[in-house]
């Protein structure tokens, strides 16, 4: 199957800094990505949808200006999370759609371990 | 709307126990249907899926079949090894949707 990948897997910063962390697809061309949070014996939250070289669609409750998706090309995606406190610390999960394939399948990264001090 | 309910965990068996976690749905039109698993400290990773009513999805000895007549999709396994201790996730996507929706997850635990 396609493979997706998340950079950083786990980071740890301070409070009040901003954490960068990127999804890519490997091998396929990803227009629309998909940015999920969970919670620890939880199951996956969806933050926002985020479509190539448009804004990001975000689910209610989310923040955008908080949660700041870029997805400047057909294989990247970056979530930054911006002014950290501890209470985003959480695990966060990146999916890419194929969309060359006949039913509707995400790929999911390996996600990012997020710890705000 | 969209829903997928799975039974709550933990699932505790022994080795080599018979594993059955049991999906049910509701959605409209004809959803697509999947397992996930999430082993600890890890991301989602596709376990099986089944396309259309009937359809038997199966991998690494697991098994689930799409049964619409009571719009379930049940994870069953012969024989648990101990490295299937994990975190599983039924989902579904239908009509236009690329978003699935998931389950709550059902932890399973199995011992030596």
């Amino acid at each position: 199957g396609a493979v997706v990948s998340q950079h950083p897997s786990r980071v740890i910063c301070k409070s009040g800094t901003s954490v960068k962390i990127e999804c890519r697809s490997l091998d396929f061309q990803a227009t629309t990505m998909f940015w999920y949070r969970q919670f620890p014996k939880q199951s996956l939250m969806l933050m926002a949808t985020s479509n190539e070289g448009s804004k990001a669609t975000y689910e209610q409750g989310v923040e955008k200006d908080k949660f700041l998706i870029n997805h400047a090309s057909l294989t990247l995606s970056t979530l930054t999370v911006t002014s950290a406190h501890p209470e985003d610390s959480s695990f966060y999960i990146c999916s890419a759609l194929d969309r060359t394939l006949s039913y509707n399948e995400q790929f999911f990264g390996p996600g990012t371990r997020l710890t705000v001090l | 709307g969209n829903s997928v309910t799975q039974m709550e965990g933990p699932v505790t068996l022994s080795e080599e126990a018979f594993l059955t976690i049991n999906c049910t749905y509701t959605a409209t039109g004809y959803p697509s249907l999947f397992w996930y698993v999430q082993y600890p400290g890890e991301g989602l990773q596709l376990l099986l899926k089944a396309t259309k009513a009937d359809d038997k999805g199966s991998n690494k000895g697991f098994e689930a079949t799409y049964r619409k007549e009571t719009t379930s999709f049940h994870l069953e396994k012969g024989s648990v090894q101990v490295s299937d201790s994990a975190v599983y996730f039924c989902a579904l996507s239908s009509g236009g949707s690329y978003i699935p929706t998931f389950g709550r997850g059902t932890s399973l635990i199995v011992h030596p």
